[in-house]
């Protein structure tokens, strides 16, 4: 089975904070993606990645930035957390193939005071 | 810009009853996928469909794919209460980048 973790199912931070939220995958997949999710607003693609060091914005990916260093691991982080950042956070791993099925982690619900 | 609509977007039915979810979308794509996610938790792969005219089932839901009307629907058989949640659909562009639905808020009540 895919395993996707994150590190924080719930994280509260203050206004200006530094944020990293980090996402693990087990399966080797070359994809990996960062979605914010908001009540009536669906899922939104912040940034991804196809391999190692590499990065694409997705479509809102102002506020925010990541780091992929290895293969398995993609951080989002908030450079100055505000609160019109307070969201559920998921990440999400895919693999090249015939589907590019993705598979989605627990999801961090992050509030912002 | 690419868009993908659900309707409805809040859905009461009574268990026993049938009904279609609508999954809309405005540029060309053959994969279109379907999730469910429970209150407070993460999106559950249902269905991945991926090309014209596919139909998958897994118990009492059926999914479908039209890629000339770009449409998708999500036929619920026989609601039980149990498959009260939030579906949402998905379509994949240049393979890799996926836009969401809103998502459809499914309560079956006894």
């Amino acid at each position: 089975d895919v395993k996707v973790t994150q590190s924080s199912r719930y994280l509260v931070k203050r206004t200006g904070e530094k944020v990293f939220l980090e996402c693990v995958q087990d399966m080797d997949h070359e994809n990996m993606f960062w979605y914010r999710q908001d009540p009536g607003l669906g899922l939104r693609l912040i940034y991804f990645s196809y391999d190692v060091k590499m990065k694409e914005k997705g479509d809102i990916p102002e506020g925010y930035s990541v780091s992929r260093e290895k293969k398995e691991r993609f951080s989002l982080i908030l450079e100055s957390a505000s609160t019109n950042q307070t969201s559920m956070y998921l990440c999400a791993s895919s693999f090249y193939g015939e589907t590019y099925e993705q598979y989605f982690g627990p999801g961090t619900r992050l509030t912002v005071t | 810009e690419l868009k993908v609509e659900q309707n409805p977007l809040f859905l009461s039915m009574q268990e026993g009853k049938n009904y279609t979810i609508y999954c809309n979308y405005s540029t060309t794509s053959d994969r279109l996928y379907w999730y469910r996610q429970d209150p407070g938790k993460s999106l559950e792969s249902l269905f991945v469909l991926l090309s014209n005219g596919a139909v998958k089932q897994e118990g009492r839901l059926m999914a479908s794919l039209d890629t000339k009307a770009r449409l998708s629907t999500l036929h619920i058989t026989a609601a039980v209460h149990d498959l009260s949640a939030t579906y949402f659909c998905a379509v994949s562009v240049a393979g890799n980048q996926f836009y969401f639905g809103t998502g459809t808020s499914l309560t079956v009540i006894p």
